[in-house]
């Protein structure tokens, strides 16, 4: 069985300052590794994800993470915030043969002004 | 594509009534997902259907809900008698494969009185 820790529920950070936003999982098998964003009011949407190959992944407006297999994590990271970043992160893991995303329970950005 | 379609948007209803949430997935996709998000529970996977087959519904919570998939592009999620804790954001998602993106429709509010 998979399942995915985000430890912050809540993290404030200052426009233009850079932010991470920490995931870390745990699983039997190999894995895949998602991050989705979900602004208020609206479904969530794909910002990157981790199949294979480069444990650096680049997605959607400038944010990366990183797959780190022996710390087990896949931090977000964001070199320079905006206002419009606010919004709730979550990390998703989907054990390699399986079928369930298992997401974490969520972190919520506030970039403040 | 207009994306995942999701109705109603809002849906308000007494304890003890029925209720039925409705989706259309993006077409050509062959997997469709049902998600309840809750603040105390988070996003959990209710049931997924895989080309109109149920898989895997070991997440619906209880006999009270149910869900059905009659074609490519259309599914259903019932509640049936719905009670105050079924209150949620229940969240209709699609995608090509199991590890490609899954795309979330805009989702369903329920409210039980």
């Amino acid at each position: 069985a998979q399942s995915v820790t985000q430890l912050d529920s809540q993290v404030p950070v200052f426009e233009e300052a850079p932010v991470e936003l920490r995931c870390n999982y745990s699983s039997s098998v190999s894995v895949y590794l998602f991050w989705y964003v979900q602004y208020p009011n609206q479904g969530l949407q794909l910002l990157l994800k981790y199949l294979s190959g480069s444990t650096l992944v680049k997605g959607i407006n400038g944010f990366e993470a990183e797959f780190n297999k022996s710390q087990t994590s896949f931090h977000l990271r964001k070199p320079s915030v905006h206002i419009s970043d606010t919004a709730e992160y979550f990390c998703a893991v989907l054990g390699a043969g399986t079928y369930k995303y298992i997401f974490g329970t969520g972190t919520r950005l506030k970039v403040l002004a | 594509d207009a994306g995942v379609i999701q109705s109603p948007r809002h849906e308000v209803t007494e304890m003890g009534q029925e209720v039925t949430l409705r989706c259309k997935p993006i077409s050509g996709h062959d997997y469709l997902f049902w998600y309840r998000q809750t603040m105390m529970r988070g996003l959990e996977l209710l049931i997924y259907f895989n080309n109109n087959v149920p898989i895997d519904d070991s997440g619906m919570p209880e006999d009270r809900f149910s869900a059905k998939m009659p074609n490519a592009s259309f599914s259903t999620l019932k509640i049936q008698p719905s009670e105050p804790r079924d209150s949620a954001v229940y969240f209709c998602a699609s995608s090509e494969t199991t590890t490609d993106t899954q795309y979330f429709g805009p989702g369903t509010r329920l409210t039980v009185l």
